[in-house]
């Protein structure tokens, strides 16, 4: 299994402001996931980052509002831009595991925007 | 992706032993049964994974009827601590399938 980190575990930012999560692997893996769970709900995949190429985004997320990097295979950062309070929630990304459909999920940042 | 149907929430007592059926209905030939266990403030975690009939591991037992249309998870003599979020996921083996969460099984054991 995969240990992963993030960087801020949780924030409170004023709205309009963007907030940069970091997401640290023990191991290289090739394929990062981010995910957004909102109060009480279940989680929505918002894109996949593959180091060296762009992330694919879900439908409903864009780059110019969550710009993502992955320099190397141990690293991704997400950013949520230009922040409103409908973007609370908790931020988790997660890495490919050995498995079918088997992710290793870091412990969430959890985001408040006032 | 399969649409899976969960219930919304169990109540259990420790000691006990919890069965969460997850309904698949229009699951594909090639479709996997996943489950993973969120814990409050935590991310989800993968317990078991099958295909068809039973699956045993140290943390649950997965069962899987012939049809393949409905699963259940089986933790025995549940604890405090098995108080979670259980998410039923259905999707395909071949090449990267993403996940998708349905909305989840929030189990409450009680003393």
């Amino acid at each position: 299994s995969a240990v992963i980190s993030q960087k801020p575990s949780r924030d409170i930012c004023q709205r309009g402001t963007s907030l940069t999560i970091q997401c640290q692997v023990d191991s290289q893996v090739t394929m990062m996931f981010w995910y957004r769970q909102q109060p009480g709900q279940s989680l929505t995949l918002i894109a996949t980052a593959n180091q060296g190429s762009e992330a694919t985004y879900e439908s409903g997320f864009v780059i110019d509002k969550f710009p993502i990097s992955r320099p190397n295979l141990t690293f991704s950062t997400l950013t949520v831009s230009n922040m409103s309070p409908e973007d609370s929630s908790i931020y988790l990304c997660s890495v490919q595991g050995t498995g079918i459909h088997e992710q290793y999920f870091g412990p969430g940042t959890r985001l408040t925007v006032t | 992706l399969a649409k899976t149907t969960q219930p919304i929430s169990m109540d259990s007592y420790e000691g006990q032993e919890v069965n969460i059926t997850c309904s698949h209905n229009n699951i594909a030939t090639n479709d996997y049964i996943t489950w993973y266990q969120q814990f409050p403030s935590q991310g989800p975690r993968f317990i078991i994974q099958g295909y068809k009939t039973k699956v045993t591991n140290e943390v649950a037992s997965l069962f899987i009827p012939a049809d393949r249309k409905s699963s259940t998870l089986s933790l025995p003599r549940v604890s405090l601590s098995d108080t979670a979020v259980y998410y039923c996921l259905v999707g395909a083996n071949t090449g990267f399938q993403k996940l998708v969460f349905g909305t989840g099984t929030r189990l409450l054991v009680s003393p």
